[in-house]
């Protein structure tokens, strides 16, 4: 049994791109949720996909955006990228009615130059 | 959701047990208490949870005061693989409470010595 997958691994972009960051939860996991932790900090949560739609939401920009297809996976979209966006971007997965373990991802180390 | 507070680093002896407290001293009735840990360059693990009972799992035990105030992880017997940043969580939850997010401070440095 998979656990959670995120690709890629590593990414590094220039100011102003944009990314998508991808994610399968684990088999039987219907809810995603993706965390961003910036060097040295806890994970901070950015927002939570169920049944496709946004559920919750942190304190982050509306440069950031996701999505979540019909087979639970999910993507993190983040546009005209800044040097502050660079952390490892986490994703969780959990079962929306048992939420009482959330498994994560080994996450995306994203790097903006 | 509460807030924790956590020494942010503690020092254990391989082999022995590890205490690692953490306050919560504002927390409500409906909210558990999570445990987490993060190794170096990883996503964070879950260890355990409690909503007032004591828990213990095959990775660690749980002890929560009766005020619930306070807890304590407890790592029975520590190992080298066991150093890693330990995040104490307190969260609502419940069937009833969908899929709360997860508010992370910034934890304690566990170091087993060997």
């Amino acid at each position: 049994d998979a656990g959670v997958t995120q690709s890629p691994t590593h990414l590094i972009k220039t100011r102003g791109q944009q990314v998508t960051l991808r994610c399968s939860p684990k088999s039987g996991h219907d809810t995603v949720s993706w965390y961003q932790q910036a060097l040295g900090q806890g994970p901070q949560f950015i927002f939570q996909y169920y049944e496709e739609e946004e559920r919750q939401r942190g304190n982050f920009p509306d440069r950031f955006s996701g999505h979540q297809f019909p087979n639970y996976s999910s993507e993190l979209n983040v546009n005209a990228l800044l040097l502050g966006d660079s952390a490892l971007y986490l994703c969780a997965s959990s079962l929306y009615r048992a939420p009482y373990e959330q498994y994560f991802g080994p996450g995306t180390r994203l790097t903006v130059t | 959701d509460a807030k924790t507070t956590q020494p942010p680093s503690m020092d254990c002896a391989e082999g022995r047990a590890a205490n690692l407290p953490c306050n919560h001293s504002t927390i409500s009735g409906n909210e558990y208490v999570y445990w987490y840990r993060q190794i170096h360059s990883q996503g964070p693990q879950y260890i355990i949870h409690g909503l007032k009972n004591n828990e213990t799992n095959e990775m660690a035990s749980l002890i929560i005061t009766e005020d619930r105030k306070s807890s304590t992880l407890i790592l029975p017997h520590a190992t080298l693989r066991d150093t890693a940043v330990y995040y104490c969580i307190v969260r609502v939850g419940g069937p009833n409470f969908g899929n709360e997010k997860l508010t992370f401070g910034t934890g304690t440095r566990l170091t087993i010595i060997p």
